[in-house]
């Protein structure tokens, strides 16, 4: 059972152009969600996290939207550059459940210069 | 802040030979690491909580004979593939848990580890 659901799967966006990915939860114990970056042969690297009190923040070209009531989070990059070219993973943590994180499926962002 | 290594980085062995992973975190204190295996273009799965001086806690489907980890001290947690079959052949990351405020997870690089 895939409990973090993220969509697309890979995304193409010319440089300056706007890369949105969504993630969806079932689990309400989940009280923190951060979004990961990753490169081909490297671990992932936390890129930007939110609260569920919090609906929206932004670091940078990095924003996260968070809807508590719908369950959906999602993950825009703005004015989007080459070395954005990357896998993307949201994720979701269960403090309760011994702090695991939960990650979605990945999306393979490809910026085109 | 918030390092955290991994070593080795590659790793080629035979088959029926165990492999030892380190991983550290070398700006702060974790009592609890997490590992991880990657297979190529898919997620992440977690294989087993490792806590400061106790036993690992592993996830379901993951043989506890087969990945040995100890985490002995605050620092480092060690991952062994005992009796490796290309099967493992896999990319496994660790994390450390840098709680407080942040209280978030810090990947490590990642070991490549190829059985042949």
């Amino acid at each position: 059972q895939q409990q973090v659901k993220q969509s697309p799967q890979s995304l193409i966006v010319q440089k300056g152009g706007i890369s949105i990915i969504n993630c969806a939860y079932e689990n309400t114990a989940f009280d923190y969600f951060p979004w990961y970056q990753q490169f081909p042969g490297k671990g992932p690297a936390l890129l930007i996290a939110i609260r569920p009190d919090v609906s929206e923040k932004k670091e940078g070209r990095f924003t996260i939207s968070f809807n508590k009531s719908a369950k959906q989070f999602s993950l825009h990059i703005m004015d989007s550059q080459p070395g954005d070219s990357a896998t993307y993973f949201c994720a979701a943590r269960n403090k309760a459940a011994g702090n695991k994180l939960t990650f979605g499926g990945g999306t393979r962002v490809l910026v085109k210069p | 802040g918030a390092v955290v290594s991994q070593h080795p980085s590659w790793v080629i062995c035979k088959s029926g030979t165990s492999v030892k992973i380190e991983c550290r975190s070398l700006d702060f204190q974790a009592t609890t690491m997490f590992w991880y295996r990657q297979f190529p273009k898919q997620s992440l799965m977690l294989m087993a909580t490792s806590n400061e001086g106790s036993k690992a806690t592993y996830e379901q489907g993951v043989e506890k004979d087969k990945f040995l980890i100890n985490h002995a001290s605050l620092t480092l947690s060690t991952l062994t593939v005992t009796s490796a079959h290309p099967e493992d052949s896999s990319f496994y990351i660790c994390s450390a848990r840098l709680g407080g405020g942040l209280d978030t997870q810090y990947f490590g690089p990642g070991t490549r580890l190829t059985v042949l």
